[in-house]
């Protein structure tokens, strides 16, 4: 069980905005560490999608967008697309568990 | 081009040692740490540990030290994970990436697929 929750799936029809939360607690997301956000599409590597909880790498459409707010961070899509279909992971530092922590990941579905 | 270069799949015994790589090219090698993230079959990210390769600092998540040891080679841009003691439980998907301040992973390298069967 993972510090960080996510929810397992969501879906959304083509066109559509779906928004993924990332739960934390005050040992991670609400002590301020920051919040990024992957892709890993089926059978690749992740790819970082969001970094410092709003920020896009070069090459990351702006259809995708971070936010976060006290505990908790979100990853909103716009626009959805059938290649979007993917596993999304968030990731922050806890201080309690001195370690690097992903979200258990949500499987986006796409109509 | 940033890449990162891992070394390919592995089927070793329980018990077996085993030792795989992860070659950075395209960027300051001696820079950015290096992280190492485990994926068991059908399940999530787990961090195991991270690595400094301009001065060696390595940082290993609770969940992993002892039962790994992460190393790195400057001279030839190469990042390592290691185990003396294999499980069937090791049986996994390893990917190395590069990290930046605030722990973010970018690139990935392809995956490292090590598979522990009698």
């Amino acid at each position: 069980q993972s510090v960080l929750t996510q929810p397992p799936s969501v879906s959304g029809a083509p066109g559509q905005r779906v928004t993924i939360s990332c739960t934390g607690s005050s040992s991670n997301i609400g002590a301020g560490y920051d919040v990024h956000w992957y892709q890993q599409l089926p059978g690749t590597a992740p790819k970082l999608l969001i970094y410092g909880h709003t920020n896009r790498p070069s090459g990351v459409p702006d259809r995708f967008s971070g936010s976060k707010s006290g505990t908790s961070a979100s990853l909103a899509i716009t626009g959805l697309r059938a290649e979007d279909e993917a596993d999304y992971y968030c990731q922050s530092y806890d201080s309690s568990l001195s370690d690097l922590v992903f979200g258990g990941g949500t499987k986006l579905t796409v109509l | 081009e940033v890449q990162l270069v891992r070394s390919g799949a592995e089927v070793k015994k329980p018990g077996e040692s085993l030792k795989i790589s992860c070659k950075g090219s395209g960027y300051s090698f001696t820079s950015y740490w290096i992280g190492w993230v485990r994926q068991m079959p059908g399940k999530g990210l787990e961090w195991m540990g991270v690595i400094y390769p301009g001065d060696s600092d390595t940082r290993y998540s609770p969940s992993f030290q002892g039962q790994v040891t992460i190393s790195a080679d400057k001279s030839i841009s190469t990042a390592y994970l290691q185990w003396s003691s294999l499980k069937a439980s090791d049986t996994a998907m390893y990917y190395c990436a590069r990290s930046g301040a605030s722990y973010w992973f970018d690139p990935w390298g392809q995956g490292t697929l090590v598979t522990v069967s009698s």
